[in-house]
């Protein structure tokens, strides 16, 4: 069954910590996806990858596709980055279509 | 650009009432799909389509339809509401290969 897990789904932080949020997926995947969805809704794409690792800004995603296995890290946090962040997956299976299956988000919040 | 558009944001039905989601994108995108998002859940597809004039069902398509006359717009509609239909609607559109945008979310509550 294709399936995303991340971890924790709860994490709170306080302000300079260096963060990192798991996810593990359970067959081959064609991409990857980190999302982050503020309070209020909206859902806003962070990074898009299939391999390495990328940067932006205080955001790091790395991806191990031979583990199945991709991380966000968060620098410095700041209570601005507090949100839910979520990870998708585009699993090979899904063919053409590339439809996204996702993981059920964590939770950060920084703590000034 | 306004990206992702969803119309309307916060809407209360009652049980057996219909009603139609729009989602409008203006970046000629030629994916777009239909996702519910529950608590404790991650973002299931309801309907996505791959180009105008097509759709395709997703995991929990159940009670909802859907239709995409033109390329930048795609429909969600719930023909007879149910109190199991009360989530948080999103759409979101992208190209093959491409990251995705998602608009601002519809929550929908059936009384």
């Amino acid at each position: 069954k294709n399936e995303v897990e991340q971890s924790p789904q709860n994490l709170t932080a306080q302000e300079g910590e260096f963060i990192t949020i798991n996810c593990s997926y359970s067959v081959g995947i064609s991409a990857l996806h980190w999302l982050q969805q503020h309070p209020g809704g909206g859902i806003v794409s962070l990074f898009m990858l299939s391999s390495g690792k990328k940067k932006h800004g205080r955001l790091i995603a790395t991806i191990n596709i031979q583990e199945k296995h991709s991380s966000l890290h968060i620098t410095a946090s700041h209570p601005r980055d507090s949100a839910v962040y979520i990870c998708a997956v585009h699993f090979i299976s899904s063919g053409s279509a590339r439809q996204l299956t996702f993981g059920s988000g964590t939770q950060l919040t920084v703590l000034p | 650009n306004a990206g992702v558009t969803q119309t309307p944001k916060f809407r209360v039905l009652k049980t057996g009432q219909s009603m139609t989601l729009l989602c409008a994108q203006d970046m000629n995108h030629e994916y777009m799909y239909w996702y519910r998002q529950d608590p404790g859940m991650g973002l299931r597809l309801i309907h996505y389509s791959v180009g105008e004039g097509t759709t395709a069902k997703g995991e929990v398509p159940d009670g909802y339809n859907v239709s995409r006359l033109k390329k930048q717009n795609f429909l969600l509609g719930l023909e007879s509401a149910a109190p199991s239909q009360t989530s948080v609607y999103f759409c979101a559109s992208n190209r093959v290969g491409t990251e995705a945008f998602f608009g601002q979310g519809t929550r929908l509550t059936v009384v």
